[in-house]
C-alpha cells in the first residue's frame, strides 16, 4: 500500500539558509498535517491543510510557510534557518471520516 | 495545561512479559479519539491502536490493548508478550472533536521502552 512520501530524508543547511520539505501523501486523503519534533521531544503540530486551504496553525515560526498544491502535495518552506530549527519533521495525512492519520519517514533537518 | 500526560519517562520489561504504558488525559469535548504510536530509533511513527470516546469496548491489535477507562480519562496501552522489537519510545496522543478531517493530533511526551532478553 502507499504510504506517505517525505523528502528528502535528510538535509544539513547552514545558519541562515534555507530549506524546502516535501510531502506526498496518501492518494485521496485530503487532509495535510505538518510537525516538528526536535531530539528527545514530542511531535509539536505546525499546520494542517485540507483541500488545498490552511485549516490549522499550531506554533509556527513566521519563518516558515507551507502550502498544499493542486495535487495534493505539500511543502514546507524554512526561510533563515538557526540552529533551534534542527529537528526531525513529520509530515502525516487523513481522509475525512477516517480517524487514522498516516505518517511519513520524516525528514531529518540539521542547522550547523 | 498538558493535555497528554505520560508520566514513565523509561521503562524496563523482561522479554514475553506484559508491560502497561500509562496516559491520560484531558479534554472537555465529549467526542475525541485516542491514539498510540511506536517510534523506534529510527525515527519513523508507527501507528498502533485507536480508541474512540464513544467506542464501548477496549480496542485491541494482536499484541497490543488499549485499557479505556473513560471516567478516570486514561488510556494505558498494555503490550502483550513483549519482543525485543518492541524497545521504542511509544507516544499517547489525542483528537478533539468528531471525525473532522482538520483536526491535528496532540501528543505526550512519550515512554521509552526497553525489553530485556
Amino acid at each position: 500500500a502507499a504510504g506517505v512520501i517525505q523528502s528528502p530524508r535528510h538535509l544539513i543547511k547552514e545558519k541562515r539558509e534555507t530549506a524546502t520539505l516535501k510531502c506526498y501523501p496518501i492518494p485521496r486523503h485530503d487532509t495535510v498535517y505538518w510537525y516538528q519534533q526536535g531530539p528527545g521531544q514530542d511531535p509539536q503540530f505546525l499546520i494542517s491543510f485540507y483541500e488545498k486551504m490552511q485549516s490549522d496553525k499550531g506554533s509556527i515560526p513566521d519563518r516558515f510557510s507551507a502550502q498544499q498544491f493542486s495535487d495534493y502535495h505539500s511543502e514546507l518552506n524554512m526561510s533563515s534557518l538557526e540552529l533551534g530549527d534542527s529537528a526531525l519533521y513529520f509530515c502525516a495525512s487523513s481522509i475525512g471520516e477516517n480517524y487514522g492519520y498516516t505518517f511519513g519517514s520524516g525528514t531529518r533537518l540539521t542547522v550547523v | 495545561a498538558q493535555k497528554i500526560t505520560q508520566t514513565q519517562p523509561g521503562m524496563f520489561v523482561q522479554e514475553k512479559e506484559a508491560v502497561t504504558l500509562d496516559c491520560t488525559y484531558d479534554t472537555s469535548d465529549p467526542s475525541y479519539g485516542l491514539f498510540w504510536y511506536k517510534q523506534p530509533s529510527s525515527g519513523e511513527m508507527i501507528f498502533l491502536i485507536y480508541q474512540g470516546s464513544y467506542d464501548q469496548q477496549n480496542a485491541t491489535e494482536g499484541r497490543y490493548s488499549l485499557n479505556f477507562q473513560k471516567a478516570r480519562k486514561s488510556a494505558n496501552l498494555v503490550i502483550s508478550a513483549s519482543q525485543l522489537g518492541d524497545s521504542a519510545m511509544y507516544f499517547c496522543a489525542m483528537r478533539e472533536g468528531y471525525g473532522g478531517a482538520t483536526n491535528k493530533l496532540i501528543f505526550g511526551t512519550g515512554t521509552l521502552l526497553a525489553v530485556q532478553p
